[in-house]
């Protein structure tokens, strides 16, 4: 069955860095687009990134471009996210999940890390 | 960028009473190929959330059939036919029209 595991979350000091990593299971992970999808504590949910399923194209919400990088290895069935400068704004627990092309939007999500900015 | 408003924001149900949940978008959610963008997810207390419906009104495969969605363009309408106690959680409308991918802000379903 589709899995995805999110690993790497844990407490940061504001303008440190972390990388979260996604892996993926029981699909043929080349063949799909993922996203970051993340929630602040007792929030909503906001969408933060998405790559392609060969890596050439990748999106950022605004409130994460150019501090953060989408990246991905098909060889090992894993999505990355490196965040750098963090805020503590960027609080929340962090969502992979696979991209629909089809339908655009998300049909698998991980069970979420989290991540804590906080001096 | 498209906002997603959702209403109510909280929704006190009886068990076995219908319930509705609004959604308009600041945009049409209509894509350049014809289709509409818009789905539903649940996220139930301390869990991920889940996909309900897709394209407004197509339900994922094993998602109880009470749950139905309608709508077009800018107006969206998730309705839960009879409420039961696995229906509570937060239920959020999503739009893959317009990017970014935006979210409205959630409807609580609590039981009364």
């Amino acid at each position: 069955q589709v899995q995805l595991v999110e690993s790497g979350g844990g407490v940061v000091q504001p303008g440190r860095s972390l990388r979260l990593s996604c892996a993926a299971s029981g699909f043929t992970f080349s063949n799909y687009g993922i996203h970051w999808v993340r929630q602040a504590p007792g929030e909503g949910l906001e969408w933060v990134a998405v790559i392609w399923y060969d890596g050439n194209n990748k999106y950022y919400a605004d409130s994460v471009r150019g501090r953060f990088t989408i990246s991905r290895d098909n060889s090992r069935n894993t999505l990355y996210l490196q965040m750098n400068s963090l805020r503590a704004e960027d609080t929340a627990v962090y969502y992979c999940a696979r991209h629909v092309s089809s339908q655009r939007n998300f049909d698998y999500w991980g069970q979420g890390t989290l991540v804590t900015v906080s001096s | 960028d498209a906002v997603m408003t959702q209403s109510p924001l909280s929704l006190p149900v009886t068990l076995g009473q219908p319930a509705s949940i609004s959604c308009r978008s600041s945009q049409s959610l209509v894509y350049s190929d014809g289709n509409t963008y818009l789905s539903w997810f649940q996220q139930r207390p301390g869990q991920s959330p889940r996909r309900l419906i897709y394209s407004i009104s197509n339900r994922d495969s094993g998602v109880p059939d009470r749950f139905s969605g309608s709508g077009s363009g800018t107006d969206f309408t998730l309705q839960i036919s009879r409420v039961e106690a696995e229906d509570v959680g937060v239920y959020y409308c999503m739009q893959g029209t317009h990017w970014p991918w935006t979210f409205g802000q959630g409807t609580k379903v609590e039981i009364k």
